[in-house]
């Protein structure tokens, strides 16, 4: 089974709208951790935000926020005002357990932004 | 360096030839991982480093695949016998390996590897 599920292949939002990127997610341990990444097509992934599973009040970055649900095992980044410079794919991770190391990855939304 | 370095940045090989990736992570950084992304897919674990010690080789593909970091700093992914399959974007990460929950990995730019 899937361990993280991006479900849009492709966006396309106009410049300076805002726009939600969904990622769902599966786990049975109560102590994880959420990731989301942008990579370029220069092709090096860069951390946007990270969320995790015993946090109250939902990540924010600058214009990177985070919708967390956790009932629904869902963890939405929002981009408000989007730029040119925003175009490029975009990957939900998950680390899960204590001391646990590695990231699992959706396979991705490519995000389009339209002058 | 400032960030983590992969090298060659293309690799073109023949079918059946070995080829190896090299990865200089961040100084200091003590976890090293290895990824392969297909194109258009996510990146895909294949195996993690805690200083020299490979500590999970599970997501290796097969037995063509070797990994070492013998010095507990740059890391080398050795493909045998290339074949067509193995073509991919090869990424190489570290990070500080505090315990942390929220520690973020820290990618370098790929290595493209096309098999013909």
């Amino acid at each position: 089974a899937q361990k993280i599920t991006q479900t849009q292949p492709g966006m396309f939002v106009q410049e300076k709208e805002a726009v939600t990127l969904d990622c769902t997610y599966d786990t049975s341990d109560p102590s994880y951790g959420l990731f989301w990444y942008k990579q370029p097509s220069s092709g090096e992934m860069i951390f946007l935000i990270y969320q995790g599973s015993y946090d109250q009040q939902n990540a924010t970055e600058g214009r990177y926020s985070l919708n967390f649900q956790k009932a629904r095992k869902s963890a939405n980044l929002v981009i408000s005002a989007s730029q040119l410079g925003d175009s490029a794919m975009y990957f939900c991770a998950m680390r899960e357990g204590r001391g646990a190391q590695k990231l699992v990855f959706g396979q991705g939304t490519r995000l389009t932004i339209n002058p | 360096g400032a960030g983590v370095s992969q090298s060659p940045r293309y690799k073109v090989a023949k079918r059946g030839q070995d080829v190896a990736l090299r990865c200089d992570p961040i100084s200091g950084h003590v976890s090293l991982f290895w990824y392969q992304q297909a194109l258009g897919q996510g990146p895909e674990f294949l195996t993690y480093f805690q200083n020299e010690a490979q500590l999970d080789k599970s997501g290796l593909p097969s037995d063509r695949f070797f990994a070492e970091r013998p010095e507990g700093s740059v890391s080398t992914l050795k493909i045998q016998r290339t074949q067509q399959e193995d073509s991919a974007v090869y990424l190489c990460a570290s990070s500080l390996n505090t315990g942390q929950r929220n520690e973020k990995l820290f990618f370098g730019s790929g290595t493209q590897l096309s098999v013909l």
